[in-house]
């Protein structure tokens, strides 16, 4: 079946630092893929997403790129912020599977 | 545009009463799904329902159960509470394809089994 796998955490970076999270998937065919955040006390937000091979999905200064290839999906930053801290989740969506599949989580915590 | 709506924010039972988590999904979105979050991290698929109908549910006992209304909304319901039953609850709603859009989720509600 579908699966995703995400890096283990947590995570701690300092402020201006270069992020990535990585995440791997297992699923036949070509799945939509997607990451979410999760702020303390608070649900999901979808913060970007690629539905097509070598699409690359961007907001808020992050970015991810869906690498058929790899069968990656890996979240980058060039330069996080306390802000950032949170919870990030990668998931996919794979054609006939009425459902996300989601990852793990990964925590960041981002020190000044 | 209001979001999906989970009611209550929190919620405090004793072990082996009755808890009901309910759900408002964005207009115009006719899926709801479950999840459970426990410990943090990890999201548990529950439940789906769309049109009314249950559609799929993840490895859960039948104690968690739910239903959805001619509205849209829908109910979680979790009988005979259990210590571990301990958890955010989350509830999202999606338009017709996933794949381009993925799901909207609610804020949750926290229930604490004492």
């Amino acid at each position: 079946g579908d699966s995703v796998t995400q890096m283990e955490g947590p995570v701690t970076l300092s402020e201006e630092a270069f992020l990535t999270i990585n995440c791997t998937y297992t699923a036949t065919g070509y799945p939509s893929l997607f990451w979410y955040v999760q702020y303390p006390g608070e649900g999901l937000q979808l913060l970007l997403k690629a539905t097509k091979a070598d699409d690359k999905g961007s907001n808020k200064g992050f970015e991810a790129t869906y690498r058929k290839e790899t069968t990656s999906f890996h979240l980058e930053k060039g330069s996080v912020q306390v802000s950032d801290s949170a919870v990030y989740f990668c998931a996919l969506n794979n054609f006939g599977n009425e459902k996300l599949t989601f990852g793990t989580g990964t925590r960041l915590t981002i020190i000044p | 545009e209001a979001g999906v709506t989970q009611s209550p924010t929190h919620l405090i039972k004793t072990r082996g009463q009755q808890a009901t988590l309910r759900c408002s999904p964005i207009s115009g979105h006719t899926s709801v799904y479950w999840y459970q979050q426990a410990l943090g991290l990890g999201l548990q698929f529950l439940l789906w329902y769309d049109e009314g109908e249950e559609r799929n549910r993840g490895n859960f006992p039948p104690r968690f159960s739910g239903r959805q209304f001619p509205n849209y909304s829908s109910e979680l319901n979790v009988n005979a509470l259990e210590l571990e039953d301990s958890a955010l609850y989350l509830c999202a709603s999606s338009l017709d394809s996933i794949a381009n859009y993925g799901y909207t989720f609610g804020s949750g509600t926290r229930l604490t089994v004492v």
